[in-house]
């Protein structure tokens, strides 16, 4: 079954400055990755998601890349503000049928 | 309603106690997931159903754990003679496809066994 890891476990950023959340997947077959955010005490919610014909997404302040032959995907975040402060999830798809997620990374935007 | 809801958002068991953790989904949603999410660790993956058929359970931990979805829509998580370490947020979500599609997360029930 598919396997996901990311980095780093916490990060802090200043205000302003950007922010790069790296994860990598074991099984080739994943074709669908999403990202969750979520705060404390509340519900994952999704931010933006890739799928494998893609190389990169954006959403405004927040972009994927996908690299499909490496088995790693970003997310970057520019011009951070207080409110992205939260958790962070990577996701694989596993067959199709249900999702892995990472461990997580706690990041603090410092005004 | 708009989101898929759970119930009950709090639940504190004795341990040996059974337990139902019920989710609404969005409707018309065909995929349900339950996921368990220990504090400060990622949510892992415990079921999943395609209408009222449950095509993985291959998360659930022991056999004292019971899911279900019998109409395709509302599913229940039955967790039998609680230990403490059952202790941990349920988590369920659903989306409108199969597979590869964007899951709409709950805002969880955190059961607490003493």
């Amino acid at each position: 079954g598919e396997n996901v890891e990311q980095h780093p476990s916490t990060l802090s950023v200043q205000e302003g400055d950007s922010a790069v959340i790296k994860c990598t997947y074991s099984d080739s077959a994943s074709n669908y990755f999403p990202w969750y955010k979520q705060e404390l005490g509340k519900r994952p919610q999704l931010i933006i998601d890739i799928r494998s014909n893609v190389g990169e997404k954006k959403d405004q302040r927040i972009a994927v890349t996908l690299n499909k032959t490496a088995k790693h995907f970003s997310l970057h975040i520019t011009e951070t503000q207080p409110e992205d402060s939260a958790v962070y999830f990577c996701a694989a798809d596993n067959y199709g049928q249900n999702f892995v997620f990472g461990p997580g990374t706690r990041l603090s935007v410092l005004p | 309603g708009a989101g898929v809801s759970q119930s009950p958002r709090y639940k504190v068991a004795k341990r040996g106690q059974d337990v139902a953790l019920r989710c609404d989904p969005i409707s018309g949603h065909v995929s349900l997931f339950w996921y368990q999410q220990a504090l400060g660790q990622g949510p892992e993956f415990l079921t999943y159903f395609q209408n009222e058929a449950q095509l993985d359970k291959s998360g659930l931990p022991s056999d004292r754990f019971f899911a279900e979805r019998p109409e395709g829509s509302v599913s229940t998580l039955k967790i039998q003679r609680t230990q403490q370490e059952d202790s941990a947020v349920y988590l369920c979500a659903s989306s409108l496809a199969t597979g590869n599609t964007e899951a709409f997360f709950g805002q969880g029930t955190r059961l607490t066994v003493v």
